[in-house]
Protein backbone atom coordinates (compact mmCIF):
# COMPACT_ATOMS: atom_id res chain seq x y z
CA UNK A 1 0.00 0.00 0.00
CA UNK A 2 1.24 3.49 -0.64
CA UNK A 3 2.42 5.32 2.32
CA UNK A 4 0.38 8.01 1.45
CA UNK A 5 -3.09 7.67 -0.27
CA UNK A 6 -5.42 10.12 -1.65
CA UNK A 7 -9.16 9.33 -3.08
CA UNK A 8 -10.25 10.10 -5.47
CA UNK A 9 -7.90 9.63 -7.90
CA UNK A 10 -10.11 10.92 -10.11
CA UNK A 11 -13.51 13.32 -10.02
CA UNK A 12 -15.64 15.15 -12.47
CA UNK A 13 -17.93 17.62 -11.01
CA UNK A 14 -20.31 20.99 -12.03
CA UNK A 15 -19.69 24.36 -11.39
CA UNK A 16 -20.95 25.30 -8.21
CA UNK A 17 -20.89 21.50 -6.57
CA UNK A 18 -18.64 21.15 -3.69
CA UNK A 19 -15.79 18.88 -3.75
CA UNK A 20 -13.51 17.26 -1.12
CA UNK A 21 -10.50 15.35 -1.31
CA UNK A 22 -9.00 13.51 0.84
CA UNK A 23 -5.26 12.43 2.00
CA UNK A 24 -4.36 10.02 4.42
CA UNK A 25 -0.68 8.51 5.18
CA UNK A 26 0.74 6.32 7.03
CA UNK A 27 4.73 7.74 7.31
CA UNK A 28 3.99 9.10 10.81
CA UNK A 29 4.57 12.49 9.15
CA UNK A 30 3.52 15.58 11.24
CA UNK A 31 3.37 17.91 8.38
CA UNK A 32 0.87 17.87 5.23
CA UNK A 33 0.61 19.68 2.16
CA UNK A 34 -2.03 19.95 -0.40
CA UNK A 35 -0.06 20.95 -4.16
CA UNK A 36 -1.77 22.25 -7.55
CA UNK A 37 -0.16 21.37 -10.63
CA UNK A 38 -1.37 22.69 -13.69
CA UNK A 39 0.78 22.08 -17.32
CA UNK A 40 3.48 24.69 -17.64
CA UNK A 41 3.15 26.44 -14.22
CA UNK A 42 4.77 23.40 -12.12
CA UNK A 43 3.40 22.70 -8.49
CA UNK A 44 1.96 25.64 -6.52
CA UNK A 45 0.90 25.31 -2.68
CA UNK A 46 -2.16 25.60 -1.43
CA UNK A 47 -2.24 25.02 2.19
CA UNK A 48 -0.37 23.39 4.43
CA UNK A 49 0.17 21.82 8.16
CA UNK A 50 2.64 21.57 10.88
CA UNK A 51 0.67 19.85 12.73
CA UNK A 52 -3.27 18.79 13.50
CA UNK A 53 -3.76 22.42 15.67
CA UNK A 54 -1.69 24.00 12.46
CA UNK A 55 -3.12 25.47 9.42
CA UNK A 56 -1.55 28.01 6.96
CA UNK A 57 -2.43 29.27 3.58
CA UNK A 58 0.24 28.71 0.77
CA UNK A 59 0.45 30.45 -2.56
CA UNK A 60 -2.71 30.01 -3.63
CA UNK A 61 -5.55 29.44 -1.34
CA UNK A 62 -8.64 31.38 -2.66
CA UNK A 63 -11.48 29.01 -3.07
CA UNK A 64 -9.75 26.44 -1.04
CA UNK A 65 -9.90 25.33 2.92
CA UNK A 66 -8.48 22.43 4.53
CA UNK A 67 -9.06 20.36 7.73
CA UNK A 68 -6.90 18.34 9.31
CA UNK A 69 -8.96 15.95 10.92
CA UNK A 70 -6.04 13.95 12.79
CA UNK A 71 -2.54 13.80 12.14
CA UNK A 72 -2.30 11.03 8.99
CA UNK A 73 -5.50 12.74 7.83
CA UNK A 74 -5.65 16.01 5.42
CA UNK A 75 -8.26 16.98 3.42
CA UNK A 76 -8.68 19.37 1.18
CA UNK A 77 -12.29 21.11 0.39
CA UNK A 78 -13.70 23.16 -2.95
CA UNK A 79 -16.44 24.86 -1.34
CA UNK A 80 -17.91 25.85 -4.66
CA UNK A 81 -16.41 24.54 -7.93
CA UNK A 82 -15.40 26.78 -10.76
CA UNK A 83 -13.47 25.76 -14.06
CA UNK A 84 -10.04 27.13 -13.65
CA UNK A 85 -9.75 24.87 -10.44
CA UNK A 86 -9.88 22.07 -12.98
CA UNK A 87 -6.39 20.10 -11.95
CA UNK A 88 -4.36 17.71 -10.85
CA UNK A 89 -4.28 17.97 -6.54
CA UNK A 90 -1.03 16.36 -5.00
CA UNK A 91 -1.21 15.74 -1.25
CA UNK A 92 2.61 15.75 0.34
CA UNK A 93 4.06 14.64 3.72
CA UNK A 94 7.09 15.52 5.37
CA UNK A 95 9.24 14.82 8.09
CA UNK A 96 10.65 16.85 11.03
CA UNK A 97 14.65 15.67 11.32
CA UNK A 98 16.08 14.29 14.65
CA UNK A 99 17.73 17.70 15.15
CA UNK A 100 15.60 19.51 14.08
CA UNK A 101 17.10 19.99 10.90
CA UNK A 102 13.97 19.56 8.83
CA UNK A 103 15.53 19.02 5.08
CA UNK A 104 12.17 19.66 3.79
CA UNK A 105 12.29 16.59 1.44
CA UNK A 106 8.38 16.00 0.28
CA UNK A 107 7.14 12.02 0.16
CA UNK A 108 3.78 12.23 -2.45
CA UNK A 109 0.60 10.90 -2.96
CA UNK A 110 -0.18 9.74 -6.52
CA UNK A 111 -2.55 12.73 -7.25
CA UNK A 112 -6.41 13.22 -7.87
CA UNK A 113 -7.21 14.73 -11.26
CA UNK A 114 -10.48 16.85 -10.68
CA UNK A 115 -12.19 17.74 -13.26
CA UNK A 116 -14.62 21.26 -13.38
CA UNK A 117 -17.42 21.25 -15.99
CA UNK B 1 11.50 36.13 -2.65
CA UNK B 2 12.68 32.58 -3.55
CA UNK B 3 12.14 31.38 -7.09
CA UNK B 4 13.04 28.47 -9.70
CA UNK B 5 13.12 28.20 -13.16
CA UNK B 6 14.15 25.63 -15.71
CA UNK B 7 14.24 27.15 -18.86
CA UNK B 8 13.29 24.04 -21.07
CA UNK B 9 9.92 22.78 -21.12
CA UNK B 10 10.68 20.35 -23.16
CA UNK B 11 13.61 17.94 -24.26
CA UNK B 12 13.72 15.35 -26.51
CA UNK B 13 16.96 13.35 -26.26
CA UNK B 14 17.68 9.94 -28.47
CA UNK B 15 18.09 6.56 -26.19
CA UNK B 16 21.67 6.24 -25.29
CA UNK B 17 22.57 10.03 -25.44
CA UNK B 18 23.53 12.49 -22.90
CA UNK B 19 20.84 14.14 -20.82
CA UNK B 20 21.53 17.72 -18.78
CA UNK B 21 18.42 19.09 -17.48
CA UNK B 22 19.05 22.96 -16.74
CA UNK B 23 17.48 24.68 -13.40
CA UNK B 24 18.20 27.97 -11.96
CA UNK B 25 17.20 29.51 -8.36
CA UNK B 26 16.83 32.82 -6.63
CA UNK B 27 17.27 32.73 -3.22
CA UNK B 28 18.85 34.55 -0.28
CA UNK B 29 20.84 31.80 1.57
CA UNK B 30 22.22 28.44 1.46
CA UNK B 31 19.46 26.19 -0.28
CA UNK B 32 18.22 23.20 -0.04
CA UNK B 33 17.88 22.05 -3.77
CA UNK B 34 15.78 19.02 -4.65
CA UNK B 35 14.71 16.69 -8.28
CA UNK B 36 11.67 14.86 -8.57
CA UNK B 37 10.51 13.00 -11.67
CA UNK B 38 7.06 12.46 -12.14
CA UNK B 39 6.11 9.59 -14.79
CA UNK B 40 2.99 9.59 -16.61
CA UNK B 41 0.08 9.13 -14.16
CA UNK B 42 2.44 9.04 -10.96
CA UNK B 43 3.03 10.96 -8.07
CA UNK B 44 6.11 12.71 -7.79
CA UNK B 45 9.41 10.78 -6.80
CA UNK B 46 12.76 12.40 -5.17
CA UNK B 47 16.17 11.76 -7.54
CA UNK B 48 18.24 13.91 -5.44
CA UNK B 49 18.85 16.50 -3.08
CA UNK B 50 21.13 18.62 -1.77
CA UNK B 51 21.86 20.23 1.30
CA UNK B 52 25.58 20.95 1.84
CA UNK B 53 29.04 19.31 1.19
CA UNK B 54 29.94 17.80 -1.86
CA UNK B 55 28.54 19.92 -4.64
CA UNK B 56 28.07 16.62 -6.74
CA UNK B 57 25.15 14.63 -5.86
CA UNK B 58 24.25 11.44 -6.95
CA UNK B 59 20.82 9.60 -7.15
CA UNK B 60 18.71 7.15 -8.22
CA UNK B 61 18.27 5.65 -11.96
CA UNK B 62 21.68 6.87 -13.09
CA UNK B 63 20.72 10.50 -12.18
CA UNK B 64 23.47 13.45 -10.72
CA UNK B 65 23.26 16.94 -10.06
CA UNK B 66 25.82 19.62 -9.27
CA UNK B 67 25.16 23.09 -7.41
CA UNK B 68 27.09 25.78 -9.09
CA UNK B 69 26.76 28.57 -6.29
CA UNK B 70 27.93 31.52 -8.41
CA UNK B 71 25.53 30.17 -11.23
CA UNK B 72 22.80 29.82 -8.98
CA UNK B 73 22.24 26.35 -11.02
CA UNK B 74 21.61 22.75 -10.16
CA UNK B 75 21.78 20.87 -13.34
CA UNK B 76 20.53 17.61 -13.46
CA UNK B 77 22.31 15.52 -15.62
CA UNK B 78 22.37 11.43 -16.74
CA UNK B 79 25.70 10.11 -19.04
CA UNK B 80 22.65 7.73 -21.23
CA UNK B 81 19.70 8.20 -21.52
CA UNK B 82 16.69 5.17 -21.41
CA UNK B 83 13.40 5.15 -22.67
CA UNK B 84 12.25 4.61 -19.40
CA UNK B 85 13.50 7.97 -17.96
CA UNK B 86 10.76 9.98 -20.42
CA UNK B 87 8.70 11.65 -17.87
CA UNK B 88 8.59 14.99 -16.28
CA UNK B 89 11.49 16.65 -14.54
CA UNK B 90 11.03 18.82 -11.32
CA UNK B 91 13.57 20.97 -9.91
CA UNK B 92 12.36 22.67 -6.34
CA UNK B 93 14.32 24.77 -3.75
CA UNK B 94 13.45 24.42 0.06
CA UNK B 95 12.17 27.60 1.60
CA UNK B 96 12.51 28.15 5.51
CA UNK B 97 9.74 29.57 7.37
CA UNK B 98 9.45 30.85 10.39
CA UNK B 99 10.57 28.61 13.37
CA UNK B 100 12.70 26.43 11.01
CA UNK B 101 9.97 25.08 8.87
CA UNK B 102 10.49 24.57 4.98
CA UNK B 103 8.07 24.42 2.38
CA UNK B 104 9.55 23.94 -1.10
CA UNK B 105 8.78 26.00 -4.11
CA UNK B 106 8.56 24.26 -7.52
CA UNK B 107 9.79 25.37 -11.00
CA UNK B 108 7.57 24.87 -13.63
CA UNK B 109 9.25 21.23 -15.14
CA UNK B 110 10.60 19.89 -18.45
CA UNK B 111 9.03 17.32 -20.03
CA UNK B 112 11.51 14.91 -21.58
CA UNK B 113 10.59 12.67 -24.49
CA UNK B 114 12.76 9.66 -25.44
CA UNK B 115 13.33 8.55 -29.17
CA UNK B 116 14.13 4.69 -29.59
Amino acid sequence: DADVTQTPRNRITKTGKRIMLECSQTKGHDRMYWYRQDPGLGLRLIYYSFDVKDINKGEISDGYSVSRQAQAKFSLSLESAIPNQTALYFCATSDFGLAGDNTGELFFGEGSRLTVL
Amino acid sequence: AQSVTQPDIHITVSEGASLELRCNYSYGATPYLFWYVQSPGQGLQLLLKYFSGDTLVQGIKGFEAEFKRSQSSFNLRKPSVHWSDAAEYFCAVGAPLLGGYNKLIFGAGTRLAVHP
